[in-house]
């Protein structure tokens, strides 16, 4: 069963915490991308990475970090530095026609 | 100027009308187009893509591409109640390229 998977759905954090998002694959694509998405909002990207051990920053890096270790995952590390992290975040791979394909996203909300 | 825009909404039509949802991109360079739905509360699912000028049919979808104008357009025939969600246009500048996404256009299709 290919697809991409986001765990856990529903997170919450306190002030101050760092919280790790996870985001796997088994569809063999090379690049992994992370996207945040606001009330009524479009996708906004945070990174993305085209390769192993290898990432860039996407529009809205700060207070984001991530690592590519494996071609699979692609974790995203909300740091206490993220001021506003209440959000909805999604992992996505891009596909043979470059289309882009959406794992079910993560919902994250400060306490 | 944003680079890719959509009417946010909400465009309301009759079940069984065409729907029509319009997108327009600055980048004149721009290779290739999506159209995404998303369900409220879920991840944005691939609808159908279009590179070259003219109309792409996938069954009641019809995505239409004009680059000398720079707009990009979805029709929905026949839509139903079920069509009811956010639709997002998003362009890719090239070949393995980020894809820029619009803010989303909701429609509601009424019964």
């Amino acid at each position: 069963d290919g697809g991409i998977t986001q765990s856990p759905k529903y997170l919450f954090r306190k002030e101050g915490q760092n919280v790790t998002l996870s985001c796997e694959q088994n569809l063999n694509h090379d690049a992994m991308y992370w996207y945040r998405q606001d009330p009524g909002q479009g996708l906004r990207l945070i990174y993305y990475s085209q390769i192993v051990n290898d990432f860039q920053k996407g529009d809205i890096a700060e207070g984001y970090s991530v690592s590519r270790e494996k071609k699979e995952s692609f974790p995203l590390t909300v740091t206490s530095a993220q001021k506003n992290p209440t959000a909805f975040y999604l992992c996505a791979t891009t596909g043979p026609n470059n289309e882009q394909f959406f794992g079910p996203g993560t919902r994250l909300t400060v306490l | 100027q944003k680079e890719v825009e959509q009417n946010s909404g909400p465009l309301s039509v009759p079940e069984g009308a065409i729907a029509s949802l319009n997108c327009t991109y600055s980048d004149r360079g721009s290779q290739s187009f999506f159209w995404y739905r998303q369900y409220s509360g879920k991840s944005p699912e691939l609808i159908m893509f279009i590179y070259s000028n003219g109309d792409k049919e996938d069954g009641r979808f019809t995505a239409q591409l004009n680059k000398a104008s720079q707009y990009v357009s979805l029709l929905i025939r026949d839509s139903q109640p079920s069509d009811s969600a956010t639709y997002l246009c998003a362009v890719n500048r090239w070949q393995g390229g980020k894809l820029i996404f619009g803010q989303g256009t909701e429609l509601s299709v009424k019964p």
